[in-house]
């Protein structure tokens, strides 16, 4: 299995564009998460979705963040218009159904997206 | 709102010996606790997942041990290695929750 595949690896834009960042879970799994590391915040949810339903979007933190999944392989993740604050790695994340025994309980993170907004 | 501290934040050791990392939560209503790998440009890999039922896990040379009733976990890596170098993070998951809430980690560098 090729594992969470995250796309762009780097990302670097001005100020107000739009960006959107791309994630291809692991297949089968059924659980889809979005997380933004920062040196001062640490690792953030910002949201997930379950069997392509957006579960919990209480971490994203404005409405400039959207996040869709069209389909159980595909999961994007939008910032418009975009700010210097936006600058972090994003990580997409899945699992398998929970409570599965052995893996349900453990996500599985992708290489992250470095973003960098000048 | 689940809080959750690692400390310290940074540990530099000499190859060959034990240590210990710590985790700390403020609720103590866990589903379970987890410990997490990070190299640097890549992403987390789950190293040991404790549920709240059991007190300890054990993998090779690694040993994580969780006291839910205090909000406490720690991380033994006995006879460290260069390899181990990364940064190491804990988290924990509620219950009737998907969602896991992450410690800001700590950055252990093993001196060969």
């Amino acid at each position: 299995d090729a594992g969470v595949i995250q796309s762009p690896r780097h990302e670097v834009t001005e100020m107000g564009q739009e960006v959107t960042l791309r994630c291809k879970p692991i297949s089968g799994h059924n659980s889809l998460f979005w997380y933004r590391q920062t040196m001062m915040r640490g690792l953030e949810l910002l949201i997930y979705f379950n069997n392509n339903v957006p579960i919990d979007d209480s971490g994203m933190p404005e409405d400039r963040f959207s996040a869709k999944m069209p389909n159980a392989s595909f999961s994007t993740l939008k910032i418009q218009p975009s700010e210097p604050r936006d600058s972090a790695v994003y990580f997409c994340a899945s699992s398998p159904e929970p409570g599965t025994s052995g893996g349900g309980d453990t996500q599985y993170f992708g290489p992250g997206t470095r973003l960098t907004v000048l | 709102k689940q809080e959750v501290t690692q400390i310290p934040a940074a540990l530099s050791v000499p190859e060959g010996e034990n240590l210990v990392l710590n985790c700390s939560f403020t609720d103590s209503a866990i589903y379970n606790l987890q410990w997490f790998r990070q190299d640097p440009g890549k992403g987390l890999t789950s190293l040991l997942l404790i549920q709240s039922s059991q007190r300890e896990q054990t993998s090779g040379r690694l040993n994580a041990s969780l006291d839910k009733s205090s909000g406490r976990s720690t991380l033994y890596i006995a006879a460290s290695q260069p390899g181990d170098s990364a940064t190491y993070l804990c988290a924990v998951k509620g219950p009737g929750a998907n969602n896991l809430f992450f410690g800001t980690g700590t950055r252990l560098t093993v001196i060969p």
